[in-house]
């Protein structure tokens, strides 16, 4: 089945520890996103990529970082820096530029400091 | 930069209820429009989506919805609402700019009393 992998599904983080989500997808798409999901905010975008080697950052970019080696892969380190860690990760991906547009999204990672 | 607005963050009905859900947002060119939405313990999925054309989308589970560009809206309704409809539902953007950055709205929950 095609899909969006991430992992894990609940993480816990220590004070000043980096800890890394990983989004794996094998719908064959070029761009992908990192979302942050809080109750009553909806959910924010954090990096976005559109193609291997290249992303960007969306509105609430500071604490986190990413990398975009592979087209399948996606991962999301949430860095000591961001201070208010705890949230809903979702990672999606999507096809561009074509009326087939929309993004899919993974089953999402709980994140908590310990 | 863009916005989306989403007006009615918790609401009740009871089944067979008529549905309106609202939607604004705040971009000066052309945009493409979504909804998406999340039911209880599922991942995100497209309800239905605007690129061009008739500005009356219908999607699934007999939802539609109109695109009022002089409004800058985007309105989900439904005739008649079901039990099973009770879940999260969000409103999302992208604009013209090639970018392909999806911004969503802080969202809506729906729950339907049987």
């Amino acid at each position: 089945d095609g899909g969006i992998t991430q992992s894990p599904k609940y993480l816990f983080r220590k004070e000043g520890q980096n800890v890394t989500l990983s989004c794996e997808q094998n719908l064959n798409h070029d761009a992908m996103y990192w979302y942050r999901q809080d109750p009553g905010q909806g959910l924010r975008l954090i990096y976005y990529s559109q193609i291997v080697n290249d992303f960007q950052k969306g509105d609430i970019a500071e604490g986190y970082s990413v990398s975009r080696e592979k087209k399948e892969s996606f991962p999301l380190t949430v860095t000591s820096a961001q201070k208010n860690p705890t949230a809903f990760y979702l990672c999606a991906s999507s096809i561009q530029g074509t009326t087939n547009e929309k993004l899919f999204f993974g089953s999402g990672t709980q994140l908590s400091v310990l | 930069a863009q916005s989306v607005s989403q007006h009615n963050h918790h609401v009740i009905l009871s089944e067979a209820a008529s549905l309106e859900l609202g939607c604004n947002y705040s971009y000066g060119g052309t945009v493409n429009l979504f909804w998406y939405v999340q039911y209880p313990g599922q991942h995100l999925q497209l309800l239905l989506k605007y690129f061009s054309g008739d500005p009356l989308v219908k999607g699934i589970k007999g939802f539609e919805a109109e695109f009022i560009k002089s409004k800058f809206s985007f309105n989900l309704r439904k005739p008649s609402v079901q039990w099973s409809d009770t879940a999260e539902y969000f409103c999302a953007v992208t604009s013209d700019s090639g970018t392909y950055k999806y911004i969503f709205g802080t969202g809506t929950r729906l729950k339907v009393l049987a």
